[in-house]
């Protein structure tokens, strides 16, 4: 079963509204959670970044959340616009000797005129 | 802010053809380099990750021989797909992490094509 899962799995809004997109992990112990933007055919972006003692961060009109101890994530999307459509993926990072890094599948969003 | 450059970003081949990804740190040293292949509207798959001057550790179901991954520095990793055929064609993105904490960068990515 996958230690991050994120929902939805594809949201379609209209440009100028809000959204708000879901994570929720099982990655323990837990080191650090990732948002990225990946536009079709590119490489992720970092939106946000956020440790254990963060629950919150901005960057421009995203904010993330963390709840450590619900293990739960959100990332909300203020004033949407259409260069925003893209796919957004959550990764969560173990705190073992690996690291390792845990994918959640992408929430798919649109937005449109 | 940190770079990664991946190149190319898009080959199209011949099968049995074999093709070389680059993948750079630009302004950082790279300890560790992680190669995915990603199909459409699908999520990142870990291929490998790759540690400088070791050899690297594949995932479950990825063929060694057939995806050769040399990290010979703190800057460069290459991916090369040998005697690629059609199946092997997909987006494929090399990722650097400093350390082993917050910082991990992302390649542009290369959609491969084999004919």
């Amino acid at each position: 079963k996958n230690q991050v899962e994120q929902s939805p799995q594809s949201l379609i809004i209209l440009e100028g509204k809000n959204c708000t997109l879901q994570c929720n992990y099982t990655v323990s112990p837990f080191s650090n959670l990732r948002w990225y933007k990946q536009d079709t055919g590119r490489g992720p972006v970092s939106l946000t970044i956020m440790t254990f003692s963060e629950n919150t961060k901005s960057n421009g009109r995203y904010t993330a959340t963390l709840d450590a101890d619900t293990k739960q994530s959100s990332l909300h999307i203020t004033a949407s616009q259409l260069s925003d459509s893209a796919s957004y993926i959550c990764v969560v990072s173990a705190f073992n000797s690996g690291y390792a890094l845990n994918f959640g599948k992408g929430t798919s969003l649109l937005v449109t005129p | 802010g940190a770079v990664v450059s991946q190149h190319p970003s898009r080959v199209i081949c011949k099968s049995g053809t074999s093709v070389k990804i680059e993948c750079r740190s630009l302004d950082f040293q790279a300890t560790t380099m992680f190669w995915y292949r990603q199909f459409p509207k699908q999520s990142l798959m870990l291929m490998a990750t790759s540690n400088e001057g070791s050899k690297a550790t594949y995932e479950q179901g990825v063929e060694k021989d057939k995806f050769l991954i040399n990290h010979a520095s703190l800057t460069l990793s290459t991916l090369t797909v040998t005697s690629a055929h059609p199946e092997d064609s997909s987006f494929y993105i090399c990722s650097a992490r400093v350390g082993r904490g917050e910082k991990l960068f992302f390649g542009s990515g290369t959609q491969l094509s084999v004919l």
